[in-house]
């Protein structure tokens, strides 16, 4: 069964405050993104993955940070967490190339900056 | 203009009735569609995915793409409450990297 694992399903953290969000898929799948979900808003990705060491950036970067040192780990990192960044973060992976497309993703990591 | 819209709803239809959902999206170049379920607290899972023009059934859930319209719905025949839940359109961007998604539409069915 396919896993995409994310550490953390609630944290609270204070403003200016450094954020790791980790994410770690079993699939061995290439692709792998970062999403955050605010209400009305939808999902707006802030950054992928093609490969492992590889990153480009979402409709939404600024004050985001990712690392991809591995194929199945790819991490969020907030280097000064501020209060607009309350949100539910998701993270989802996908086979690279695959005409499908589907994404598979984690159960969440509410974020709540005080 | 948003890249992909939907009615944000909410959507209330009666046990047994059809539930029709619809999407816009605004990129002539895509070609991958799909629409996830959402329930309240959970993460997205797919539920139906369609890459030509026409209608695709399963089970009770038919998706309908015209890409000259750049329109794209999904319709739940015989609802149930257990359908209740946020329905997200997304579509792959012509680079084939990026899916784009919806703000969603709540459903609800009563019993």
């Amino acid at each position: 069964d396919v896993k995409v694992t994310q550490s953390s399903r609630y944290l609270v953290k204070r403003t200016g405050e450094k954020v790791f969000l980790e994410c770690v898929q079993d699939m061995d799948h290439e692709n792998m993104f970062w999403y955050r979900q605010d209400p009305g808003l939808g999902l707006r990705l802030i950054y992928f993955s093609y490969d492992v060491k590889m990153k480009e950036k979402g409709d939404i970067p600024e004050g985001y940070s990712v690392s991809r040192e591995k194929k199945e780990r790819f991490s969020l990192i907030l280097e000064s967490a501020s209060t607009n960044q309350t949100s539910m973060y998701l993270c989802a992976s996908r086979i690279a190339g695959a005409n499908t497309g589907e994404l598979f993703f984690g159960e969440g990591s509410r974020l709540t900056v005080l | 203009q948003k890249e992909v819209e939907q009615n944000s709803g909410p959507l209330s239809v009666p046990e047994g009735a059809i539930a029709s959902l619809n999407c816009t999206y605004s990129d002539r170049g895509s070609q991958s569609f799909f629409w996830y379920r959402q329930y309240s607290g959970k993460s997205p899972e797919l539920i139906m995915s369609i890459y030509s023009n026409g209608d695709k059934e399963d089970g009770r859930f038919t998706a309908q793409l015209n890409k000259a319209s750049q329109y794209v719905s999904l319709l739940i025949r015989d609802s149930q409450p257990s359908d209740s839940a946020t329905y997200l359109c997304a579509v792959l961007n012509t680079g084939g990297f990026k899916t784009i998604f919806g703000a969603g539409t709540r459903l609800f069915v009563k019993a």
